[in-house]
């Protein structure tokens, strides 16, 4: 069964912490995504990655960063975390490029900075 | 900007009762239209996606339509059942990578 993994269902940090997401796929897809989802919008790309150790800016980068060292894994990084970035985090893979290709997701991750 | 709306917003139904949600993109620059499913503390899975206008799409008792030339697709399910208590999601996509998505529709479905 493919699969991608999310490190934590739910993570609650403190203001100014720095904070790693982490998401693992099993299926070898050259792309992988960061989302955020917040209550009344659509999930929003945050940044996005088409190969090892190369990344993009999203629509939503401001206060973000991405690492990803191997082409299973995609890092998400809040370098001081702020209450406003407090919410539902998503990360998801495909295989090739173009806007037909389905995403696979992870199950989400759930972050609280109070 | 781009934007992608979604109707309604949440939708309470009976069991056995057929039900449709709108999703409406922009006509220009249309590539492809996607509709996922996200059950609660589970992973978002695709159920469709159309590219040509007039595509029709169906697995078991959801199905979609597409509209490109006046940018809206509707999804379908007939004779809902609890399992299909979820949030549907409509995303739109020009070619590339960045995909749009609508805040969804919430479906309950009560037995």
């Amino acid at each position: 069964d493919v699969k991608v993994t999310q490190s934590s269902r739910y993570l609650v940090k403190r203001t100014g912490e720095k904070v790693f997401l982490e998401c693992v796929q099993d299926m070898d897809h050259e792309n992988m995504f960061w989302y955020r989802q917040d209550p009344g919008l659509g999930l929003r790309l945050i940044y996005f990655s088409y190969d090892v150790k190369m990344k993009e800016k999203g629509d939503i980068p401001e206060g973000y960063s991405v690492s990803r060292e191997k082409k299973e894994r995609f890092s998400l990084i809040l370098e001081s975390a702020s209450t406003n970035q407090t919410s539902m985090y998503l990360c998801a893979s495909s295989s090739r490029t173009g806007g037909n290709e389905k995403l696979f997701f992870g199950s989400g991750t759930q972050l609280s900075v109070l | 900007i781009l934007n992608v709306e979604q109707s309604p917003q949440s939708l309470h139904v009976q069991e056995g009762d057929s039900t449709n949600f709108t999703c409406s993109f922009p006509s220009s620059n249309f590539y492809a239209l996607h509709w996922y499913r996200w059950e609660t503390a589970k992973s978002p899975e695709a159920l469709f996606v159309m590219t040509l206008n007039g595509d029709e799409k169906k697995k078991g008792r959801i199905s979609a339509t597409l509209n490109t030339k006046e940018g809206y697709s509707y999804l379908y399910i007939k004779g809902s059942q609890p399992e299909d208590s979820a949030t549907y999601l409509c995303a739109f996509n020009t070619g590339g990578f960045k995909t749009i998505f609508g805040a969804g529709t919430r479906l309950f479905v009560k037995a």
